[in-house]
């Protein structure tokens, strides 16, 4: 069984510009969240794919947005990168029928100078 | 108030010791009670959940359910300086989606 991967491992970006995050989900799950990890704190939701739809989103901006492909795998797109998006982007696999066991990735470290 | 309190601690243990960690929360909806470990620059790790009231043990780790008082404990017995990590408590709703809310997590140091 293949685990949650996410890339790339750490990335360095400017205030403005735009950044693309990628993750691949443990095999046989096909639902998809994406979390904000700032330091010392609990991830936060971003939002959540299901069947190559958004199904749940929470409080974070429309320039955070989103895709999950056929094979589940998913990016996270932050455009227009602030100061404050430095933190640990966690992406998370579950099945549909048991959504409240999230597998994680090891998650992308976002730096924004 | 946040929906989910979490002491971030740190949690200093010597080894073997049991240890306790809690969380609080509010929202009476949740059902599904989830506790994570991760390790310094990892992402978390879900070591067991429970749905509704109750305990559950797995090996070292018991988690404990009290909905009446709205409290979640994690205890893990013997504890070993490889357990040094972040523990986070998170929650959900059943039904929909099963978004967790995170607690910040506990930082928890088990010395030698």
């Amino acid at each position: 069984e293949t685990g949650v991967t996410q890339s790339p491992t750490h990335l360095i970006k400017t205030r403005g510009q735009q950044v693309t995050l990628r993750c691949s989900s443990q095999s046989g799950h096909n639902t998809v969240s994406w979390y904000q990890q700032a330091l010392g704190q609990g991830p936060q939701f971003i939002f959540q794919y299901y069947r190559e739809e958004e199904n749940g989103r929470g409080n974070f901006p429309p320039r955070f947005s989103g895709l999950q492909f056929p094979n589940y795998s998913s990016e996270l797109n932050v455009n227009a990168l602030e100061l404050d998006d430095s933190a640990l982007y966690l992406c998370a696999s579950s099945s549909r029928s048991a959504s409240h066991e999230q597998y994680f990735g090891p998650g992308t470290r976002l730096t924004v100078t | 108030q946040k929906e989910v309190e979490q002491d971030p601690g740190p949690l200093s243990v010597p080894e073997g010791a049991i240890v306790s960690l809690n969380c609080t929360y509010s929202n009476s909806a949740f059902q599904y009670f989830m506790w994570y470990r991760q390790y310094s620059r990892k992402g978390p790790e879900l070591l067991m959940y429970t749905y509704s009231s109750g305990n559950k043990e797995d090996g070292r780790f018991t988690a404990q359910v009290d909905k009446s008082s709205k409290y979640i404990s994690l205890f893990i017995r013997d504890s070993q300086p490889s357990d040094s990590a972040t523990y986070l408590c998170a929650m959900s709703a059943a039904g929909g989606s099963y978004i967790p809310t995170f607690g910040r997590g506990t930082s928890l140091i088990v010395h030698p």
